[in-house]
């Protein structure tokens, strides 16, 4: 089945610095989903992006199909952005990568 | 939240004992799913129903069973929990528009097998 890769597992930065996440697939996929797991556990869908790239707000992401791998900016980050980031993709089921552990400090 | 509610929110049980997870929702979607999400795994899909009496089976379904009698209810029942079964539980449903398939989660259920 199709592996899912995200780097680096774990993040920590001060508020106010840019990040980038990654997801590496080793397939091609028809569906590419970002998830942030706020510390209460809820799962919050950030981004639908198969290909091509979308913003919101501070958060943007980039999917480059042929090259398989995905990209998940966060600029100027706050506290709030803490959590852990899940990359997600499909080709007949949805498989989860192991996340990203993201800290944000005062 | 996409109108998906799981119940309990939270258990303890102990080994040996049936348990019956609840995911229910309001907006009629056609395709539900239980997920497991344990350290270092990620999410992974345990069972997934695309229609009322027809499921199938997922990544990490051995030990679990589901049913889906209406639209709205997704029943995971664990036979006889055991202790490999402690995990946290989510339910998600997809909004299928046009070929976009999103999934969106229900808050969880963290089960505790004794």
């Amino acid at each position: 089945g199709i592996q899912v890769e995200q780097s680096p597992p774990d993040l920590i930065l001060q508020e106010g610095a840019n990040s980038t996440l990654r997801c590496n697939f080793s397939d091609s996929v028809n569906n590419l989903q970002w998830f942030h797991q706020n510390p209460w556990g809820q799962l919050i869908n950030l981004f639908y992006i198969p290909s091509g790239t979308k913003q919101n707000g501070r958060l943007s992401a980039t999917t480059v199909a042929t090259e398989r791998y995905s990209l998940l900016y966060i600029s100027s980050s706050q506290t709030t952005d803490s959590g852990v980031y899940f990359c997600a993709v499909e080709s007949d089921k949805l498989i989860f990568g192991t996340g990203t552990r993201l800290q944000v400090f005062p | 939240d996409a109108g998906i509610t799981q119940s309990p929110r939270h258990k303890v049980t102990e080994t040996g004992t049936p348990v019956t997870l609840r995911c229910h929702q309001t907006e009629n979607h056609r395709y539900m799913y239980w997920y497991r999400q344990d350290p270092g795994h990620g999410l992974r899909l345990i069972h997934y129903s695309y229609g009322v009496k027809d499921t199938d089976k997922g990544e990490v379904s051995d030990g679990y069973s589901v049913s889906r009698s209406k639209t709205e209810d997704f029943l995971l029942t664990l036979e006889s929990a055991t202790s490999s079964q402690t995990s946290v539980y989510f339910c998600a449903i997809s909004e299928i528009w046009k070929t976009k398939n999103i999934q969106y989660f229900g808050a969880g259920t963290r089960l505790s097998v004794l």
